[in-house]
């Protein structure tokens, strides 16, 4: 069965700072692994995802995100936030054979001015 | 180029009334998913379509929901005698081969049950 933790429900953070949402999952085999952005009363907006390759994997609006196969972590990051990134962030995981993405419970980020 | 499309936007209906949604998925893109959010939660997978074929049901998916997608363009969500636990955002999605298994996501059809 696969599984995605997000163990932060809300992560604030000040304006310019570096800013982190974890995730952490669990699947049986290599994980396709996705983060998505929800803005209020709107659909999910895709910003990255690891497939293979390298580790680091760059997104949209400056986002990027580590995949740690050892921790099974993949971990958004951005170098410096802005109050615009304020949103709902999730990490999913798709599992080999399976037809669908599997979305963890999401974390609101809130960059305070 | 038009992302997903779905409509309408925001339903209100009293308990026991049968509501429907459409989808229009991206143009060419043969797979088409149906999720449900709750606030407080992430999407819940519903069901998979390949074309015209429903190919994955959740156990989510209880009698009272069916979905189609006719010519495997469009597709339609209906929700038979609604409750007030039906109440949510539903969402469609839709990809293709070679999107690699990114999905792109509508805007969502919040319901409201009464």
């Amino acid at each position: 069965a696969q599984s995605v933790a997000q163990p932060e429900d809300q992560v604030n953070v000040a304006e310019g700072n570096p800013l982190t949402v974890k995730c952490t999952y669990s699947v049986s085999g290599n994980p396709y692994l996705f983060w998505y952005v929800q803005y209020p009363n709107r659909g999910l907006q895709f910003l990255l995802k690891y497939i293979t390759g390298d580790n680091l994997v760059k997104g949209s609006y400056g986002f990027e995100a580590e995949f740690n196969k050892s921790q099974t972590s993949f971990h958004l990051k951005k170098p410096s936030a802005l109050v615009s990134d304020s949103a709902l962030y999730f990490c999913a995981v798709h599992q080999t054979g399976a037809n669908n993405l599997f979305f963890g419970t999401g974390t609101r980020l809130t960059v305070i001015p | 180029d038009t992302g997903v499309s779905q409509d309408p936007r925001h339903k209100i209906t009293k308990r026991g009334q049968n509501v429907t949604f459409r989808c229009d998925p991206i143009s060419e893109h043969n797979r088409l998913y149906w999720y449900r959010q709750t606030l407080g939660q992430g999407p819940e997978f519903l069901t998979y379509f390949q074309n015209e074929a429903q190919l994955e049901k959740s156990r989510l998916l209880s009698d009272r929901f069916s979905a189609e997608r006719p010519k495997g363009s469009f597709s339609t969500l209906e929700i038979q005698r609604t409750e007030q636990g039906d109440s949510a955002m539903y969402l469609c999605a839709s990809s293709w081969r070679g999107s690699g298994n990114t999905i792109y996501f509508g805007e969502g059809s919040w319901l409201t049950v009464v």
